[in-house]
């Protein structure tokens, strides 16, 4: 499995952008860069997912490096529900399992 | 959207009991389902991946006769605790992953306390 580098911790202030890190220098060739979030007690939820290119949909943006070993998750306007911890996750796909690391604690400020 | 529902959401019990938490996808069919463990300010770890019709396959560390999963039909996953000891107690969240499209689709976790 691919290994993830992400800050333990981020802060935003509501309706401003955050643009959390994600470094998978070591990502195979086949896995896909997905982004899960959990809120405070609750099972993650799945925010958006992408191979190569740049991808968006009603949650976030995905920005994924040329090279593939880094990518950001950007909301574009945090709201105080987008507080909670956000999972960078190489994943091949299919019915492999996921494992996760250790995610980038969001706080989102009044 | 898809719906994976885990029941009991929160149960407390006496040391030594055994406590079985259920895991039901609730609009769909899962070949394939996982059990997570997460302890307080930590991460999800995985335990086990369940298949329908089959045996648990567990990861490293993880005590197969401790956590009896059960998968026994396409649509529900069984995780029991058994002999509960006081480091039992955490935050299991099972995840579905539906037949034929293979999106994956998370409960909403079952806390355990063991006294």
């Amino acid at each position: 499995d691919a290994k993830t580098t992400q800050p333990n911790s981020m802060e935003s202030n509501e309706e401003e952008p955050v643009h959390l890190p994600c470094n998978h220098s070591t990502i195979s060739g086949t896995d896909y860069i997905h982004w899960y979030r959990q809120l405070p007690s609750q099972g993650p939820e799945y925010v958006i997912h992408g191979l190569t290119s740049n991808v968006n949909n009603r949650m976030a943006s995905l920005a994924i490096a040329e090279d593939r070993k880094s990518s950001t998750l950007i909301l574009h306007r945090a709201t105080l529900r987008d507080a909670a911890v956000y999972y960078c996750i190489p994943h091949s796909g299919g019915y492999n399992k996921l494992i996760f690391g250790a995610g980038t604690r969001l706080a989102v400020h009044p | 959207g898809a719906v994976v529902s885990q029941h009991p959401s929160w149960v407390i019990c006496k040391s030594g009991t055994s406590v079985k938490i259920e895991c039901r996808s609730l609009d769909f069919q899962a070949t394939t389902m996982f059990w997570y463990r997460q302890f307080p300010k930590q991460s999800l770890m995985l335990m086990a991946t369940s298949n329908e019709g089959s045996k648990a396959t567990y990861e490293q560390g993880v005590e197969k006769d401790k956590f009896l999963i059960n998968h026994a039909s396409l649509t529900l996953s069984t995780l029991t605790v058994t002999s509960a000891h006081p480091e039992d107690s955490s935050f299991y969240i099972c995840s579905a992953r539906a037949t034929g499209t293979g999106e994956l689709f998370f409960g909403e976790g079952s806390r355990l306390t063991v006294l």
